[in-house]
């Protein structure tokens, strides 16, 4: 993997059901992993900053786990509510040039 | 206390014009980045400032883009003699400090129309 991949593209889901997404980045040289909510008409707000092998964060019902030797990180949302419908954002940093690498997001939209 | 604020909010502007979009960081944060996001793609790295070091202009899509920071706080991004592939939402972003630990606080952005 070269580049920040993020699946899936998009997700529904009713209020109440949990979820997860994953983002997958080059394993090689990993300095750091973002993730950002982004709501429509919102700025991005950052959830976590996970710098550490076998790391795990949670925020309310917002948690996630980063695997670097493998490339991959895990955003999962408990008990999923409408105001938990955004786009969220992982970026990835691979040296010490201090630039952020984006994916593409995942679209999250809630039912109630 | 503030947020990263951005000026103007919405920019349309003819092709071959000039744009100034404008960023205040939050007070006390020394790295201040540019970004872009054009429709249907991520965000794409323009520029960052980091205290008085010189910028970091890799990003930067050609000669046309340019950015200051002025007394290590405000920064303008300038576009001359727009085209229509520079439409996007163009969001700057504050941190305490540059480095790859260091969460961003984004503001709103400027989304640019160029007809």
């Amino acid at each position: 993997i070269l580049n920040v991949e993020q699946s899936p593209q998009s997700l529904h889901v009713q209020e109440g059901d949990s979820t997860n997404f994953t983002c997958s980045f080059p394993s090689s040289n990993f300095y750091a992993l973002h993730w950002y909510r982004w709501e429509t008409a919102k700025s991005p707000e950052a959830l976590f900053v996970m710098t550490l092998n076998g790391d795990e964060k949670k925020k309310g019902r917002i948690s996630a786990t980063l695997n670097t030797k493998e490339g991959y990180s895990y955003l999962y949302i408990k008990g999923s509510q409408p105001e938990d419908s955004a786009t969220y954002l992982c970026a990835h940093n691979a040296g010490n040039n201090r630039k952020l690498i984006w994916g593409l997001g995942t679209s999250l939209a809630v039912n109630p | 206390g503030a947020g990263v604020s951005q000026s103007p909010s919405n920019k349309v502007t003819e092709k071959g014009k000039d744009v100034e979009l404008r960023c205040d960081p939050i007070s006390g944060h020394t790295a201040l980045y540019w970004y872009r996001q054009s429709l249907g793609q991520g965000l794409e790295f323009l520029i960052y400032f980091q205290g008085n070091s010189a910028p970091d202009k890799s990003g930067l899509p050609s000669d046309r883009f340019s950015a200051e920071r002025t007394g290590g706080s405000v920064s303008t991004l300038t576009i001359q003699r727009t085209q229509q592939e520079d439409s996007a939402v163009y969001l700057c972003a504050s941190s305490f400090q540059a480095g790859p630990s260091y969460e961003q606080y984004f503001g709103p952005g400027t989304r640019l129309t160029v007809t």
